[in-house]
């Protein structure tokens, strides 16, 4: 069935050092992938997107990683900071209707 | 900015109560949708809605309804609540596009019922 998971449930990181946050998905035919970021009592944000045409696209401090051969997704986060700190989910777009199927997230955490 | 705003933060209702969730954006986004969130299982969809009085179900549609009567405003509709319905609800908005930004959500309502 179609699924979007996420390979690590909590990931600690230090502060200052690059974050990389991994997903998996299941739908081949997916063609768009979003990630999100939520912080404590808010909803999700946007953070950055990638088209299947692409392999990496990247903001700021930001760059998302795609791998069609195996569908894997990635985030990495350079240089984090304490304000990173938040549960992040990758997402895909069915497409149609700008549905998405949500991963389940990855909670990072930062030590000072 | 886009700016989705949900009626209340925080809702304590009992079994069997009628229960009004209400969305509204101000971008005249075209695309609102209707999610609850639970620890583990990410985000699902309910209900969506692609424009003014129409809808779609989404993966988990039981026991709820929507009403979009105008573009800005999409709610979410509790017939009878139920425990397991205790959830963390979260609206969103979207462009017709399929590209650009996704989904712009809302600060969501945390749904307690007893």
């Amino acid at each position: 069935g179609e699924s979007v998971g996420l390979h690590l449930p909590t990931l600690s990181v230090q502060e200052g050092d690059n974050s990389i946050i991994n997903c998996a998905y299941s739908n081949s035919a997916s063609d768009y992938f979003i990630w999100y970021k939520q912080e404590s009592g808010k909803g999700p944000q946007f953070i950055i997107d990638i088209r299947s045409n692409m392999d990496k696209r990247q903001g700021q401090r930001v760059t998302v990683l795609l791998n069609k051969t195996v569908k894997h997704l990635s985030l990495q986060i350079a240089a984090t900071q304490p304000g990173d700190s938040a549960v992040y989910f990758c997402a895909e777009n069915r497409g149609s209707n700008y549905q998405l199927i949500w991963g389940a997230g990855t909670k990072l955490i930062i030590k000072p | 900015d886009v700016k989705v705003t949900q009626s209340s933060r925080y809702l304590v209702k009992r079994t069997g109560e009628k229960v009004f969730l209400e969305c509204v954006q101000d971008m005249d986004h075209e695309n609102m949708f209707w999610y609850r969130q639970d620890p583990g299982l990410g985000l699902r969809l309910i209900y969506f809605s692609y424009d003014v009085k129409m809808k779609e179900k989404g993966d988990i549609p039981e026991g709820y309804s929507v009403s979009r009567e105008k573009k800005e405003r999409f709610s979410l509709i509790l017939e009878s609540a139920s425990t397991n319905q205790t959830s963390m609800y979260l609206c969103a908005s979207t462009l017709g596009d399929r590209g650009g930004e996704g989904q712009f959500f809302g600060p969501g309502t945390r749904l307690t019922v007893l």
